[in-house]
C-alpha cells in the first residue's frame, strides 16, 4: 500500500506565483524525497530531507518535514512554465532498500 | 553516460502473450527496481534487486518474474500477459538514497 499521500491532487497557478503541495505518510521514516515527472518521462529526484531535519532548500525549492504530524511540504517559488509536471513524495524507512511513493500532485503553470 | 535505459518504449500484446522488458544502467549501482505506474496510483514496486544475484518481491509481484542478469541489467518478464498489466513500467537504479529512473515502457495488453 502507498505510504505517502499528496494534497492537492492538482494545482493550477500563474507563472511567477508560488506552488505548495503537501505529503502525509503513515509510518516512521528515515528520509522523505520529492521527485518530478514531466509528461511521458521518468521521475527525476529533486530533494531529500532526513528525519532529523526540519527544512531544506535547493534553488527555488523549499521542503519542510514535521515528523510529529507525519507530513512534508514542497514549495516551488516564482514558478515557471517549465515547472509544469507531476510531483511525487517518496518515503524510505530504516533498514530498507525500498521507497514508497504517493499518487502525486499535478502542477500546471499558466503563462 | 546514458543513465538508465529501457527497451522497448512501447509494446502492444494480446492476452496470454509473453514478453521481457529490458533495463540497463551504466552508473555501477548495486540496487535496481521495477515499478508500474497507473493513473492516480503513483508508482508501485513490482520487484527489486538489492545487489547482483539477489531479487525480492515488492508490493505487486504477481504475474511477473525478474532476472538480475549482471550488475548492469535487470529484466522484467510477463509470462502470460493480462489486461490488468496494461501500465507504464519504470526501471530505476539507486545510489545512496536517490533513485534514478529510466524513461519507461508503455505496455498495452488487449
Amino acid at each position: 500500500s502507498q505510504q505517502g499521500e499528496e494534497d492537492p491532487q492538482a494545482l493550477s497557478i500563474q507563472e511567477g506565483e508560488n506552488a505548495t503541495m503537501n505529503c502525509s505518510y503513515k509510518t516512521s521514516i528515515n528520509n522523505l524525497q520529492w521527485y518530478r515527472q514531466n509528461s511521458g518521462r521518468g521521475l527525476v529526484h529533486l530533494i531529500l530531507i532526513r528525519s532529523n531535519e526540519r527544512e531544506k532548500h535547493s534553488g527555488r525549492l523549499r521542503v519542510t518535514l514535521d515528523t510529529s504530524k507525519k507530513s512534508s511540504s514542497l514549495l516551488i517559488t516564482a514558478s515557471r512554465a517549465a515547472d509544469t509536471a507531476s510531483y511525487f513524495c517518496a518515503t524510505k524507512g530504516s533498514n530498507d532498500y525500498k521507497l514508497s511513493f504517493g499518487a502525486g500532485t499535478t502542477v500546471t503553470v499558466r503563462a | 553516460n546514458a543513465g538508465v535505459t529501457q527497451t522497448p518504449k512501447f509494446q502492444v500484446l494480446k492476452t496470454g502473450q509473453s514478453m521481457t522488458l529490458q533495463c540497463a544502467q551504466d552508473m555501477n549501482h548495486n540496487s535496481m527496481y521495477w515499478y508500474r505506474q497507473d493513473p492516480g496510483m503513483g508508482l508501485r514496486l513490482i520487484y527489486y534487486s538489492a545487489s547482483e544475484g539477489t531479487t525480492d518481491k515488492g508490493e505487486v509481484p504477481n504475474g511477473y518474474n525478474v532476472s538480475r542478469l549482471n550488475k548492469r541489467e535487470f529484466s522484467l518478464r510477463l509470462e502470460s500477459a493480462a489486461p490488468s498489466q496494461t501500465s507504464v513500467y519504470f526501471c530505476a537504479s539507486r545510489s545512496a538514497d536517490t533513485q534514478y529512473f529510466g524513461p519507461g515502457t508503455r505496455l498495452t495488453v488487449l
